[in-house]
């Protein structure tokens, strides 16, 4: 059972867009839900995180949304560039030990 | 400072056979943490290491386990491999959560890809 859900699957955006990523989860034991960047051939990468007592956080280009009642969170990148164009995981944790993934979403940005 | 270093980097092996994978986790950091990703999914959690000790452990046969050695650097092994066992094994280090905020970032390593034919 896939606890953390994730989309769209791939997503296209124009040079100077705005990329959006949602994941769902049902688990409220979850308390922290950071985004991860995966480029090819490499680990991914922590990009951003939350915890459910903040409904937003933004670090330079990069907003995590986050709706507890809905127990949703999106990821949102502004003006999104071609070095953006990886793939992003959501994730959730209960105790910042073990982590739950979603299943990711291509994301290319065309110049 | 080199980061998490993952040996070797691919890996064919053949069902049924044994393989044992190799992880130095980041200077400083006590703590290691295996995934398996399949193609085109995201990681999923196979079992973390703190203190020489496994910690927590995900929905994985017995088939897999691990060892963390004093320098903290630490081992998979997977055994009688599949051919669902093909994956990409990443391996994650962090300094020892315990199990309240503020939680500290997991640095993975690039991976080891495994092929089993």
């Amino acid at each position: 059972q896939q606890q953390v859900k994730q989309s769209p699957q791939s997503l296209i955006v124009q040079k100077g867009g705005i990329s959006i990523i949602n994941c769902a989860y049902e688990n409220t034991a979850f308390d922290y839900f950071p985004w991860y960047q995966q480029f090819p051939g490499k680990g991914p990468a922590l990009l951003i995180a939350i915890r459910p007592d903040v409904s937003e956080k933004k670090e330079g280009r990069f907003t995590i949304s986050f709706n507890k009642s809905a127990k949703q969170f999106s990821l949102h990148i502004m003006d999104s560039q071609p070095g953006d164009s990886a793939t992003y995981f959501c994730a959730a944790s209960p105790t910042g030990n073990q982590f739950y993934f979603g299943t990711g979403t291509s994301l290319t940005v065309i110049p | 400072d080199a980061g998490v270093t993952q040996s070797p980097t691919h890996l064919i092996k053949t069902r049924g056979q044994q393989v044992t994978l190799r992880c130095s986790p980041k200077s400083g950091h006590d703590t290691v943490s295996w995934y398996q990703q399949a193609l085109g999914q995201g990681p999923q959690f196979i079992f973390q290491y703190y203190e020489e000790e496994e910690r927590q452990r995900g929905n994985f046969p017995d088939r897999f386990s691990g060892h963390q050695f004093p320098n903290y650097s630490s081992e998979l092994n997977v055994n009688a491999l599949l051919l669902g066992d093909s994956a990409l094994y990443l391996c994650a280090s962090s300094w020892s959560t315990r199990g309240h905020y503020p939680y500290n970032e997991q640095f993975f390593g690039p991976g080891t890809r495994l092929t089993v034919l």
